[in-house]
């Protein structure tokens, strides 16, 4: 069984469109993130969320929005994609407590031509 | 403002060998120190992980070494192998940031057969 499942694995797809990203958790964690790896393998937090909380990380632009329809999934929509959102973007889960681990998805390669 | 800084970008050794990546950090709050080991088209996977009230931690043939006073830890992989081919992170986190993993640059490391 995956742990944490993300769909699709590659997106390509045109600049202007909206897109989005699902992920699951099996887990039964309480808290999900979303990473971005860029080309140069640099990782990136871009938002943690627990069912109280959600923080983004202030660099993040307004166009991605996460969406959390239970404690098990959180999605990425991202809005009028732009060529410089082309990464590698990573769906994670953990539990909310001090020092435990991290699981991350295998990611999904998106591509914005 | 990068706050995990990690050496060397890449790094070659012999099988055999030890392999060595270094990490430093600014945030005094950081309470949690992870590596973690990417393949090609893999997610990130927990290695090993201290926490700054110890100095060093084994597990197999992979050793963290802490400094809190230098601010620093490295990985050590002992009897280095070809398998353990893989970008290596570094990341840290606090209770303060739910979690949120502040990882390092990548370390790219190839073990020669």
């Amino acid at each position: 069984d995956t742990a944490v499942s993300q769909t699709p694995k590659y997106l390509v797809t045109q600049m202007g469109n909206d897109k989005s990203i699902k992920c699951e958790q099996n887990l039964g964690h309480d808290t999900m993130y979303w990473y971005k790896q860029d080309s140069k393998k640099f990782l990136k937090i871009m938002f943690s969320y627990n069912n109280k909380e959600l923080i983004i990380n202030e660099t993040v632009p307004n166009r991605f929005s996460p969406k959390s329809p239970d404690k098990a999934h959180l999605n990425l929509h991202i809005n009028s994609l732009e060529l410089g959102d082309s990464a590698v973007y990573f769906c994670a889960s953990s539990h909310r407590t001090p020092n435990t681990e991290a699981f991350f998805g295998q990611g999904t390669r998106l591509t914005v031509v | 403002q990068q706050q995990v800084k990690q050496s060397p970008q890449s790094l070659i050794v012999q099988k055999g060998g030890i392999s060595i990546i270094n990490c430093a950090y600014e945030n005094t709050a950081f309470d949690y120190f992870p590596w973690y080991q990417q393949f090609p088209g893999k997610g990130p996977a927990l290695l090993i992980a201290i926490r700054p009230d110890v100095s060093e931690k084994k597990e197999g043939r992979f050793t963290i070494s802490f400094n809190k006073s230098a601010k620093q830890f490295s990985l050590h992989i002992m009897d280095s192998q070809p398998g353990d081919s893989a970008t290596y992170f570094c990341a840290a986190s606090n209770t303060g940031s739910a979690r949120q993993l502040t990882f390092g640059s990548g370390t790219q490391l190839t073990v020669l057969p």
